[in-house]
């Protein structure tokens, strides 16, 4: 069975700060993988996306995330954090065998940005 | 408006009581997806629908809970005889087709069972 763990699961930065947030799945086979945002009161918002081709996913505001495939990973970057980043961040899985686009969440990390 | 649309937005009920929480999916979209966050739990899968029928039900935690989607577009998510353990924020999300889409999630309805 899928699954996704991230590890991070409450980040505080300063302002201006790098950010790098883990997320890990299990599935050996034809994956899709997302971040979504969750900002405080609002519904989850899709960051980026990674189906196929590039591994290297930029996505809005500034955030990117790299596919590797040796490590299963699809880990969160963004060069240089903002006090409205503060949110909890959801990395996802979906796909395998008729890929029907259900989404397997890791347990999500709370990043709060002091300004 | 041109989002996912669930109603209640937040729902207070007695053990034991039957609940209905609806959702709207972004016109057009023929995928239609449940989840349920909890503290405890994180963001699970519940239920998914391509147009009316539900392929995968394999994320309902228990019999008491049904889903039925009409019309290929509003759908609605009973819980019966509810236990405080349902208590969460049920989210629905929707998509233009299955697969390889990104889903688009509304506000959620909130569920206390006291």
């Amino acid at each position: 069975a899928q699954s996704v763990s991230q590890h991070n699961h409450h980040v505080i930065l300063s302002e201006a700060a790098s950010l790098e947030l883990g997320c890990n799945y299990s599935y050996g086979g034809t994956v899709n993988l997302f971040w979504y945002v969750q900002y405080p009161g609002q519904h989850l918002q899709l960051l980026l996306k990674y189906f196929s081709g590039d591994p290297l996913v930029k996505g809005i505001k500034g955030f990117e995330a790299e596919f590797i495939k040796s490590k299963f990973s699809f880990n969160l970057r963004k060069p240089s954090v903002q006090w409205s980043d503060t949110a909890e961040y959801f990395c996802a899985s979906s796909g395998g065998s008729g890929n029907t686009g259900k989404l397997i969440f890791g347990q999500g990390t709370t990043l709060q940005v002091k300004p | 408006g041109a989002g996912v649309s669930q109603s209640p937005s937040n729902k207070v009920t007695e053990k034991g009581k039957d609940v209905e929480l609806r959702c709207d999916p972004i016109s057009g979209h023929t995928a239609l997806y449940w989840y349920r966050q909890s503290l405890g739990q994180g963001l699970e899968f519940l239920i998914y629908f391509q147009g009316n029928s539900a392929p995968d039900k394999s994320g309902l935690p228990s019999d008491r809970f049904s889903a039925e989607r009409t019309g290929g577009s509003v759908s609605t998510l009973t819980i019966q005889r509810t236990q405080q353990e349902d208590s969460a924020v049920y989210l629905c999300a929707s998509s233009f087709h299955v697969g390889n889409q990104p889903q688009h999630f509304g506000d959620g309805t909130r569920l206390s069972i006291l």
